[in-house]
């Protein structure tokens, strides 16, 4: 089955920084989504992206679906920030979701 | 417009025993899928319900079943209960169209602790 990873597992901020989060993918996507969980768990919509750019705020998506990657960047991260970043796609069979192992951000004040 | 609600938010089980979760899907959305996520972990494809019919399912054993209703709410059923089935479980919601399962977004519900000792 297809294979996500993303990059880097862990991420360490100083309040007012910026960072950029990866998703690779091993093969062709339909439909590819960003989530933030938040400490009770629940997933958290932030981008809808099967390609292209899009921002809400100070987060912003890009997706480059013919090389298979996704980013996130998050501008002057606040503490509110913290949590667990994953990615998730779809293939054209259906609508399950494959997640990657997800990127745990840690803003500080 | 009405979210994904899950019930209960949290659950104790002992190993042996069976459990039923519970999952109302967005209002105007006809598909459910549910996931189990461990800790640490990303969340892993369990089985995904459309028009009252099991649309794919994931590695996990029959002891995992699922109903859809009408309404498209849905259940989960784990049945012999075995410790490593502590996790969150998530129940997504989307809107498949008429011509069968296409890229759509989903949208989870806060999820159910099960804890079995």
């Amino acid at each position: 089955g297809i294979q996500v990873e993303q990059s880097p597992p862990d991420l360490i901020l100083q309040e007012g920084a910026n960072s950029t989060l990866r998703c690779n993918f091993s093969d062709s996507v339909n439909n590819l989504q960003w989530f933030h969980q938040n400490p009770w768990g629940q997933l958290i919509n932030l981008f809808y992206i099967p390609s292209g750019t899009k921002q809400n705020g100070r987060l912003s998506a890009t997706t480059v679906a013919t090389e298979r990657y996704s980013l996130l960047y998050i501008s002057s991260s606040q503490t509110t920030d913290s949590g667990v970043y994953f990615c998730a796609v779809t293939q054209a069979a259906g609508n399950k979701l494959t997640f990657g192992g997800g990127t745990r951000v840690l803003v500080k004040p | 417009e009405t979210g994904v609600t899950q019930s209960p938010t949290h659950l104790i089980k002992t190993r042996g025993q069976q459990v039923t979760l519970r999952c109302s899907s967005q209002s105007g959305h006809n598909t459910v899928s549910w996931y189990q996520q461990a800790l640490g972990q990303g969340p892993q494809f369990i089985f995904q319900y459309y028009r009252e019919e099991e649309n794919g399912r994931g590695n996990f054993p029959p002891r995992f079943s699922g109903l859809q209703f009408p309404n498209y709410s849905s259940e989960l059923n784990v049945n012999a209960l075995e410790l490593d089935d502590s996790a969150l479980y998530l129940c997504a919601s989307s809107k498949l169209g008429q011509g069968g399962p296409s890229g759509t977004e989903a949208f989870f519900g806060q999820g159910t602790r099960l804890t079995v000792v």
